[in-house]
């Protein structure tokens, strides 16, 4: 079974500043996806950003950006100019790939405390 | 942007009774998911669902669970006989195709079993 870890379960960052959240996985598949997905208070799952494996180039998304080492099966994501707004809960999930029907495998998620 | 819906948004069941779950993907998608979080905890697969079928399910999926999908919208959990634990937040999600496309989640229900 697919393994994810986040080994972060809080971080904090101030206003303005920027943070990085980190996530390693495990898989045997060669292609596949990998998201990241925010839960703020009201529980509802938002996507962050999205990954294709056989892409080498680094997604980004506004302030949203990540640094996905493939070899290493490391997915991490940065966080630039810290909103009030992003404090959340953050879960990186992989898609399992394979054959699998979409399944995602989640994290156990990071809390992010974000400073004024 | 397009909404996966969910209701009710929260539900109180007394064990050992019957609940079913709503949900309403979007009318486009042709995959759709129920995960569940227990409070404080991580996000979990319970099964997935395409042409009508079930293609994968983990292993809290047991025979207490089912999904359906009775007319060209609607998407159904239905526990038979609650139990305490299954006290958590379920979330349905759909998504366009298998694997490179978002999971659009719902807002969840919350189901509390006392």
């Amino acid at each position: 079974a697919q393994t994810v870890t986040q080994s972060q379960p809080e971080m904090s960052v101030q206003e303005a500043e920027t943070v990085t959240l980190s996530c390693t996985y495990d898989t045997s598949e060669s292609d596949y996806y990998l998201f990241w997905y925010k839960q703020p208070p009201s529980r509802q799952m938002i996507l962050v950003i999205r990954q294709e494996a056989y892409k080498q180039q680094n997604a980004t998304e506004n302030r949203f950006s990540v640094n996905f080492q493939k070899a290493a099966k490391s997915f991490s994501l940065k966080i630039s100019d810290s909103q009030l707004g992003d404090a959340a809960m953050y879960f990186c999930a992989p898609n399992a790939g394979g054959t699998s029907y979409g399944k995602l495998t989640f994290g156990q998620g990071t809390i992010l405390t974000v400073h004024p | 942007e397009p909404e996966v819906t969910q209701t009710p948004s929260h539900q109180v069941t007394q064990m050992g009774q019957e609940v079913i779950l709503h949900c309403v993907p979007i009318s486009n998608h042709l995959y759709f998911y129920w995960y569940r979080q227990i409070l404080g905890q991580k996000v979990e697969f319970l099964v997935s669902f395409y042409n009508n079928e079930i293609s994968e399910k983990s292993e809290i999926f047991d025979d207490q669970f089912s999904v359906e999908r009775p007319d060209g919208s609607n998407f159904t959990l239905k526990i038979r006989s609650t139990k305490l634990e299954d006290s958590a937040m379920y979330f349905c999600a759909s998504s366009e195709t298998r694997d490179r496309d978002r999971a659009f989640f719902g807002q969840g229900t919350r189901l509390t079993v006392v």
